[in-house]
């Protein structure tokens, strides 16, 4: 069974900090990896989708890596600002390739970003 | 247009209520999905449908019956709800047989059971 864990579940940083939010994942026949952006009683905003062959993925000031023979995906945020408080989820995706599939989420990592 | 529209986006409904969630999407996305979310818990998948069929369901309670009207639509039917079914409904949709595109959410309807 897939498990996804996210390190840390909570972080606050000062604003400037470059931070790291890690995910991790027990089975690695994954087709892809995806990374959310979640806001307090909001929908789920993508900010990076990770192939399973692939090594990273860069937007903006985001950078997200995927080691999958590990099991592990970090989130790199450069510069962080106050804008950038929210709840970040990872998913895997696995599943019959022809019927969608599943999306299995870790618990999250809720980042303040202060002042 | 890039987005998954759902609507109503907050519900007050009685226990003894019936209900409707809609979502729809205009990407061309053949699969869609409802997810439920709790406060503080990431998403849990409840259904989903692949050009139109329901592919998937997560051993649902019966009172909520889902459908898929057509390729852009997915409604979510509720009926004699449970007070623990509060909950933020996340509807998604993605490509099929293309796994380089993600999944796309609607910004999720909040339902509230009184």
């Amino acid at each position: 069974k897939q498990e996804v864990t996210q390190i840390p579940a909570a972080l606050s940083v000062p604003e400037g900090e470059n931070l790291v939010l890690n995910c991790s994942f027990t089975d690695s026949a994954i087709y892809n990896l995806q990374w959310f952006r979640q806001d307090p009683g909001k929908g789920l905003t993508s900010l990076l989708l990770i192939q399973s062959s692939q090594r990273e993925q860069t937007s903006g000031r985001l950078n997200a890596s995927l080691d999958k023979s590990s099991g592990r995906s970090t989130l790199y945020i450069a510069a962080s600002q106050p804008g950038d408080s929210a709840t970040y989820l990872c998913a895997v995706r696995r599943g019959i390739y022809n019927q969608g599939g599943k999306l299995i989420f870790g618990q999250g990592t809720e980042l303040s970003v202060k002042p | 247009d890039t987005e998954v529209t759902q609507t109503p986006k907050h519900l007050v409904m009685g226990m003894t209520n019936k209900k409707s969630l809609k979502c729809e999407q205009h990407m061309g996305h053949r699969a869609m999905y409802w997810y439920k979310q709790k406060a503080k818990k990431p998403p849990e998948l409840m259904f989903v449908y692949s050009y139109e069929k329901l592919s998937i369901n997560e051993s649902v309670p019966s009172r909520f019956s889902p459908e898929c009207p057509n390729s852009s639509l997915l409604n979510l039917h509720l009926h004699a709800l449970q007070p623990e079914d509060s909950a933020l409904y996340l509807c998604a949709s993605s490509q099929l047989g293309q796994i380089s595109y993600g999944y796309t959410f609607g910004s999720g309807t909040r339902l509230t059971v009184v």
